[in-house]
């Protein structure tokens, strides 16, 4: 399995609280990608980063932000938690090249 | 932009038999790449067979294949000797070379595979 570890797995906080997501990578992949999952939307894309300090936005970027400061961290940031933020946050990795993306375990997030 | 349907949201079938998986999608680009990925009840989520655009041969991957109308912009995939381990959500994506290499991902349909 690719080596990709997201942390934390569940948290459950405040509307209004900051709320920042790890992703930990050790195949040292130039991509890395947040992905949100909810019931009839399949998977859609947060954000992206194509390099250390290279970063763009995907479909669903309103209300976070990213950070890549080193190959092997991404880090997805919720500044102002909010109830529609509610979800299950995939983090995907790839090498390029056209080669298939592979997920970590997702981290469900739960914002009262 | 690409879309991804997968019409069917739920389908069950008997231990042992086959079932299709339907998925079409919509793009203007001629080189592309397809995904089927599965998320068993443990949230995984896990790359089961990919389709290149350009190679007119469907893919196969043990139980698992493919069939591929470029024309239809079709994708549906075929599961033979369904096993109990087969249940789970399987989604459709579409992923166009070169750029982001985002993935685009159907809204997914929930596979049953009955004893």
């Amino acid at each position: 399995d690719a080596g990709i570890t997201q942390s934390p797995r569940h948290k459950v906080t405040e509307t209004g609280t900051p709320v920042t997501l790890r992703c930990h990578q050790t195949e040292n992949h130039r991509y890395m990608y947040w992905y949100r999952q909810d019931p009839g939307h399949g998977l859609r894309l947060i954000h992206y980063s194509y390099g250390v300090k290279d970063t763009d936005k995907g479909e669903v970027s309103d209300g976070y932000s990213v950070s890549r400061s080193k190959t092997e961290d991404f880090l997805l940031t919720l500044e102002s938690a909010t109830s529609s933020q509610t979800s299950v946050y995939f983090c995907a990795i790839s090498d390029g090249g056209r080669q298939p993306q592979h997920f970590g375990d997702g981290t469900r997030l739960s914002i009262l | 932009a690409q879309t991804v349907t997968q019409s069917q949201p739920e389908m069950s079938v008997q231990e042992a038999e086959t079932v299709t998986l339907s998925c079409t999608y919509d793009t203007s680009e001629n080189n592309y790449y397809l995904f089927w990925y599965k998320q068993p009840p443990s949230r995984q989520m896990i790359l089961v067979i990919r389709q290149e655009a350009y190679k007119q041969q469907n893919a196969t991957e043990n139980r698992f294949s493919v069939n591929f109308q470029k024309a239809a912009k079709s994708f549906s995939l075929k599961i033979s000797d369904s096993q109990l381990g087969d249940t789970a959500m399987y989604f459709c994506a579409f992923m166009k070379p070169g750029g982001s290499e985002k993935l685009v991902f159907g809204k997914g349909m929930k596979l049953t595979v009955n004893p």
